[in-house]
């Protein structure tokens, strides 16, 4: 089983329609999450962090589940602009070492 | 501005030889890191700094070396030994702990 997993997609959708991603990962023991979102040919970019509470940024949504070990990224009023690859990332150990261990990526494609 | 220079930005290189990719950040970070990425897949650790003169092996170490002789630079050097080089590299450094992870603009590597 891999560490993090993520639905590939690509996930289609009309703009403003609202889309939600979801993450879920292996070790119990993990302690820190991030969505990044990554542009095709450019390098992956922090989009927010998750706490265990949930919290919003405009039109993004996080939300954390850790009885089930699963991220969600919600959303809202798709932009054209969304459009994007997005990892799900997590904070793990091994060997001794904290590392983060990036998801493979959801692909996203608004359409007009 | 604070941030993560990666040099260059394009290189190519000939068979059986090797060639170092750049990166040097001025954020006061205290571990960097290594990844790959070929195209349409996730990013692959190949080795991480957590502290100067420590490193330790990635996912896909073999074929590459690294340095930490200074905080600020981690440099990578891709040894004829990587028959299948080819691919968007990217470095990126965080704070230790639970920060996230801040990525150069990466070197995309070619075989002539």
């Amino acid at each position: 089983r891999k560490e993090v997993e993520q639905d590939p997609g690509p996930f289609n959708v009309p703009e403003g329609a609202t889309v939600a991603f979801n993450c879920t990962y292996s070790n119990s023991a993990s302690q820190s999450f991030f969505w990044y979102r990554q542009d095709c040919r450019k390098e992956p970019k922090l989009l927010m962090s998750v706490y265990s509470s949930g919290n919003e940024d405009g039109r993004f949504t996080a939300q954390l589940n850790r009885a089930s070990q699963y991220i969600s990224l919600l959303i809202r009023d798709s932009k054209l602009s969304d459009s994007a690859t997005y990892l799900c990332v997590v904070n793990g150990l091994s060997g001794g070492y904290n590392k983060l261990i990036f998801g493979a990526g959801t692909r996203l494609a608004v359409h007009p | 501005d604070g941030g993560i220079t990666q040099s260059p930005k394009y290189l190519f290189r000939k068979e059986g030889q090797n060639v170092t990719l750049s990166c040097e950040q001025n954020l006061n970070h205290d571990a960097m890191y290594w990844y790959r990425q070929d195209p349409g897949q996730g990013l692959r650790l190949i080795y991480y700094s957590q502290i100067v003169n420590d490193f330790q092996k990635g996912d896909i170490a073999e074929g590459y070396s690294v340095s930490r002789e200074k905080k600020e630079s981690f440099p990578l050097t891709v040894t004829s030994a990587q028959k299948n080089p080819t691919a968007f590299y990217l470095c990126a450094s965080r704070l230790d702990g639970d920060q996230p992870q801040h990525f150069g603009d990466g070197t995309r590597l070619s075989i002539l």
